[in-house]
């Protein structure tokens, strides 16, 4: 059974740095892109980048590319969303998902990462 | 603001055919296949149909895709208490370097 789960909640400061993961399982780690979506509260979905773990290749949405570096760990299965500074509007839930068929079939739980004062 | 539009809302009753439609341009939705996906409350969103018409194992066959040109329509008929949630279409866009692009979405509300 394919599973991605994610890392837990997260309450930060703004000016924080943040790592968040989303380990997979069930299925070959290196073999398929791991997106990660952005849900800030009462919103919509919003794709952010993705990286194929088997080579590190990685794509950014533009608005958010300099803002987050998305990264991956093929050894412990593991991929990584990162913040240098975090910012009150970075509060949100974050997703991670796997592509399969050009569609996201599997998704994590989702971490909740509030940035507050 | 996103490339793809959909209603904000959606209502039926029970027993009922709602329909749900999203609306692109020929970089995303008149070039790729679309999919679906459903967002109960508090929960990750979960994919319903893939490539404009095809559903996952699981999914029950009340629910059904469509495109046609630079649209694609959601709809469920037979509409049960446990199908209100968020809808959201995504696919493709050839103009955004690929970038992968969800529709603002749609709640769905049993009456």
């Amino acid at each position: 059974e394919v599973q991605l789960v994610q890392s837990g909640t997260e309450v930060k400061k703004p000016g924080e740095s943040l790592r968040i993961s989303c380990q997979g399982s069930g299925y070959s780690f290196t073999s398929n892109w791991i997106a990660w979506v952005r849900q800030m509260p009462g919103k919509g979905l919003e794709w952010m980048g993705t990286i194929f773990p088997g080579d590190s290749d990685t794509r950014y949405n533009p608005s958010f590319e300099g803002q987050v570096t998305i990264s991956a760990d093929e050894s412990i299965s593991s991929a990584y969303l990162q913040w240098r500074s975090l910012r009150a509007s970075d509060t949100a839930i974050y997703y991670c998902a796997r592509l399969n068929t050009r569609s996201y079939e599997h998704w994590g739980q989702g971490t909740l990462v509030t940035v507050s004062s | 603001q996103s490339v793809l539009t959909q209603p904000p809302s959606a209502s039926g009753t029970p027993g009922q055919r709602v329909t749900i439609s999203c609306s692109g341009s020929s970089s995303n939705i008149g070039n790729n296949n679309v999919n679906w996906y459903q967002q109960l409350p508090r929960t990750a969103p979960k994919l319903l149909i893939y490539s404009n018409d095809r559903r996952p194992s699981g999914v029950p066959d009340r629910f059904s895709g469509s495109k046609s040109g630079a649209s694609a329509s959601l709809a469920i008929s037979g509409l049960q208490s446990e199908d209100e949630a968020d809808y959201y279409c995504a696919t493709w866009d050839d103009s955004l370097n690929g970038l992968y692009v969800f529709g603002s979405g749609t709640k769905v509300t049993v009456l």
